[in-house]
């Protein structure tokens, strides 16, 4: 079975700095998605950026960015020029691919975000 | 158009008593899958429904159950309640087969006393 780990419970930046957010993953497949989800106060899950496996790019979406490393199982997630709207709690999520749906998701525990102003 | 829209927003129920969460996916999905949310934890896969048909399932007891009916909305029904059962549940919607991209709605905030 896959697992996501997050290890900051929380953390904290100054409005319009830089925060990287840790992920990794334990998995046996080699073909898979990642995701960074973001869960304000509303407690929608909003999808922040997706990274296929096979890609050895890495996504980025605006301000949004991910650094992931295959081989070390990481996937962390840049924010960029940070405003007060990013506060939220985020997470990590994995898929298979060999799941045919785009539903079945395993998520980590969490980072907590806030943003000073 | 629409996204996932899920009812009622808040429940309060007594232990044993049993409940109904429901679920209309985002216009032109088909797969409806449900996630249990503890307080400071991260979703926790419950089931998928596709066709009518359970197609997945997590690690959950047979006290859950749902169903799927022919517009693709989608009921969770828990039995039995317990203290524990209290969280978030969360509904997302997918098109079989898909892009990958899951569209999540509001919640539900189950609370058991």
């Amino acid at each position: 079975a896959q697992t996501v780990t997050q290890s900051q419970p929380e953390m904290s930046v100054q409005e319009a700095e830089t925060v990287t957010l840790s992920c990794t993953y334990d998995t046996s497949e080699s073909d898979y998605y990642l995701f960074w989800y973001k869960q304000p106060p509303s407690r929608q899950m909003i999808l922040v950026i997706r990274q296929e496996a096979y890609k050895q790019q890495n996504a980025t979406e605006n301000r949004f960015s991910v650094n992931f490393q295959k081989a070390a199982k990481s996937f962390s997630l840049k924010i960029s020029d940070s405003q007060l709207g990013d506060a939220a709690m985020y997470f990590c999520a994995y898929r298979s691919e060999g799941e045919t749906s785009g539903s079945r998701l395993t998520f980590g525990e969490g980072t907590q975000l806030t943003v000073n102003p | 158009d629409a996204g996932v829209t899920q009812s009622p927003t808040h429940l309060i129920k007594t232990r044993g008593q049993q409940v109904t969460l429901r679920c209309s996916p985002k216009s032109g999905h088909d797969t409806v899958s449900w996630y249990q949310q503890a307080l400071g934890q991260g979703p926790q896969f419950i089931f998928q429904y596709y066709e009518e048909e359970e197609r997945q399932r997590g690690n959950f007891p047979d006290r859950f159950s749902g169903h799927q009916f022919p517009n693709y909305s989608s009921e969770l029904n828990v039995n039995a309640l317990l203290l524990g059962d209290s969280a978030l549940y969360l509904c997302a919607s997918s098109l079989l087969p898909g892009t990958g991209r899951a569209f999540f709605g509001q919640g539900t905030r189950l609370t058991v006393v």
